[in-house]
Order: C-alpha cells, then sequence, then structure tokens
C-alpha cells in the first residue's frame, strides 16, 4: 500500500526559506506525477505546483517566483522549496500524487499534511 | 485562470437526506473536473474525477454529473460519514485550481 508522509520544520520566520520533503513508501516515484497543495486554516485548497520523475516542473504562476521542486528518485522522496516567505504562506502542506488517466488529471493520494506556520 | 465557484457554501441536512453540490467554472472545462471529499482534520479524498467516474472504494451513492461549466455532486442518501467538506477542482488547464468549498452540517 503506497503511502505519503511530509516533513519539515513546523515554524520559519518571515522572508527565509519553507523546504518539505515527501517521502513515497510501499511504492515507486516513477510514472506518475507528484504535487505540492496547500491549505490555509480554514480556507480552501491551492494548487502550488508538480514535479515528473525526470525532474521536468511545472508551478502555479500566484508563486512561480517563490517556488522550486526536486526529486530523488534512489531516496523516494520529491521536495518543495518557496522562499521569501510571509505570515500569508501559513497553511498546512500536503504532497499528493498526481494521476493520470487519458487526458484526465487527478489527485488520487495524499498525506495526512504538515502545517507551516510562519512567525518571527 | 480558471475560476471556480461551488454553491451553497454550506447546508444542513439530515441522514437519509438527498443532497446536491454546484460547482461553476469561469469558462468551458468539458468534463475535465474532480471532486473532493475531506473531513476535519484529514487530508483530502478523490471520490469523482473526469467529472462523472466514481474512483475505486468511494460509495455508490455519490454522483457526479455536468459538463462545459456546470457540475453537481450529489449525495442519494446522506450517511453519517458524509458530513465534511466538498471541493471540485478542474484539471483542464494550468494552474489547476479548486472550488471554495461546500460544509454539509447536521441539521
Amino acid at each position: 500500500q503506497v503511502q505519503m508522509q511530509e516533513s519539515g520544520p513546523g515554524l520559519v520566520k518571515p522572508s527565509e526559506t519553507l523546504s518539505l520533503t515527501c517521502t513515497v513508501s510501499g511504492g515507486s516515484l516513477t510514472n506518475y506525477f507528484w504535487s505540492w497543495i496547500r491549505q490555509p486554516a480554514g480556507q480552501g485548497l491551492e494548487w502550488i505546483g508538480r514535479i515528473y520523475t525526470n525532474g521536468n516542473t511545472d508551478y502555479n504562476s500566484s508563486l512561480k517566483s517563490r517556488v522550486s521542486m526536486s526529486i530523488d528518485t534512489s531516496k523516494n522522496q520529491f521536495s518543495l522549496r518557496l522562499n521569501s516567505v510571509t505570515a500569508a504562506d501559513t497553511a498546512i502542506y500536503y504532497c499528493a500524487r498526481t494521476a493520470r488517466s487519458s487526458l484526465y488529471w487527478y489527485f488520487d493520494l495524499w498525506g495526512r499534511g504538515t502545517l507551516v506556520t510562519v512567525s518571527s | 485562470d480558471i475560476q471556480m465557484t461551488q454553491s451553497p457554501s454550506s447546508l444542513s441536512a439530515s441522514v437519509g437526506d438527498r443532497v446536491t453540490i454546484t460547482c461553476r467554472t469561469s469558462q468551458s472545462i468539458s468534463n475535465y473536473l474532480n471532486w473532493f471529499q475531506q473531513r476535519p482534520g484529514e487530508a483530502p479524498k478523490l471520490l469523482i474525477n473526469a467529472a462523472s467516474s466514481l474512483q475505486d472504494g468511494a460509495p455508490s451513492r455519490f454522483t457526479g454529473g455536468g459538463s462545459g461549466t456546470g457540475f453537481t455532486l450529489t449525495i442519494s442518501s446522506l450517511q453519517p460519514e458524509d458530513f465534511a467538506t466538498y471541493y471540485c477542482q478542474q484539471s483542464f488547464s494550468l494552474p489547476w485550481t479548486f472550488g471554495q468549498g461546500t460544509k454539509v452540517q447536521i441539521k
């Protein structure tokens, strides 16, 4: 059974860089895209971006200048970096497996999420 | 970016009720529409993809429909475990976007 787990600091200072890792267990990273999605407390969901196993990425234009993703297939991990954070970046961050069937994309497996608070 | 608008934002219903949630998009997305259920303290869970295709393991009381700019999620007979927030999400074009959510509460 494939499982995903986010990890990283729960507290980040303003203007610094948020760094998270998602570890996938029970399965391989190959042949899937992998996304990051965030959710501020009591609010809706925002897709941050996706990465493929070859390292190709797509980012949400709203965050594009501050975000980067990477992948390490040998460790079955992929990562998110978001720089110059502000309080508006405080949220639960989820990693999600991004599947494709024909032309249809969907997030079929999610991590439990990790709360990141931006505060001095 | 494609804007997603769900209605209502919240609703109160009883066990056994039939419930319908609507999702409208700012431009036509054919049937590139997914529905998620999120219970408090949990990650979202995929219910339906491609507007009407029920995900493996999702109960058959959930039905999705629509195409173009208007979509619905119907729960035929509400069960206690269905009290949650539901989100629609478009996969027609990047950036993928979500509706603001519909909270289904116990009457």
